[in-house]
């Protein structure tokens, strides 16, 4: 099983950046985001779709129908400036997408 | 508050073995299913391998399995992984993960350990 994730996005300071992941019927899964910055380990910031772990902003929001799931980014501030994974699984494996360096600027 | 810490990394010769540790702390380690996840430098990363809460489920990438082997200590609160006739590809920084759920079997990492960095060169 395989995730897309665009490369890059960029977004300016202040405006929503919507990061997408796809798969064939990926929909149909569950689907986490992490968020990385350079240097340091990865940070759960949407799990089950939709759901924010606690201490992550309320800007970070997911959504996930038919082939695609999107992380939304609300008031995008300079901290964001990071690379993002989505992530799926079943009970016997992992798949993470490619990751999309997300700029702002 | 939880901390993971890895430990075991180096350089190896390829064909070599080396054998990763993570020590879990801050959370009630027999509870929770434990991950690997690794990433090459500069590129993302990838999931290698999981364990159930009690150690009688294992599931592994294909691109480890019958390498490597992942285990755990209840009693030490420590995760392990053997990593054998290892190859230039494996290079790589290893994370431990820790399960966000119990006892359901979902797989989101709410907790990662800090990494540890095997460079297998001759």
């Amino acid at each position: 099983y395989e995730l897309a994730q665009p490369p890059s996005v960029s977004v300016s300071p202040g405006q929503t950046a919507s990061l997408t992941c796809s798969g064939d019927k990926l929909g149909e899964k569950y689907v986490c985001w992490y968020q990385q910055k350079p240097g340091q380990s990865p940070v759960l910031v949407i799990y089950q779709d939709t759901k924010r772990p606690s201490g992550i902003p309320e800007r970070f929001s997911g959504s996930n129908s038919g082939n695609t799931a999107t992380l939304t980014i609300s008031v995008t501030q300079p901290m964001d400036e990071a690379d993002y994974y989505c992530q799926a699984w079943d009970i016997s494996t992992v798949v993470f997408g490619g990751g999309t360096k997300l700029t702002v600027l | 508050q939880v901390q993971l810490v890895e430990s075991g990394g180096g350089v190896v010769q390829p064909g070599r073995s080396l054998r990763l540790s993570c020590a879990a702390s801050g959370f009630t380690f027999s509870n929770y299913g434990m991950h690997w996840v690794r990433q090459a430098p500069g590129k993302g990363l990838e999931w290698v391998a999981v364990i159930s809460y009690d150690g009688t489920n294992k599931y592994y990438a294909d691109s480890v399995k019958g390498r490597f082997t992942i285990s755990r200590d209840n009693s030490k609160n420590t995760l392990y992984l053997q990593m054998n006739s290892l190859r230039a590809e494996d290079t790589a920084v290893f994370y431990c993960a820790k399960d966000l759920m119990t006892p359901v079997a979902e797989y989101y990492f709410d907790y990662w350990g800090q990494g540890a960095l095997v460079t297998v060169s001759s």
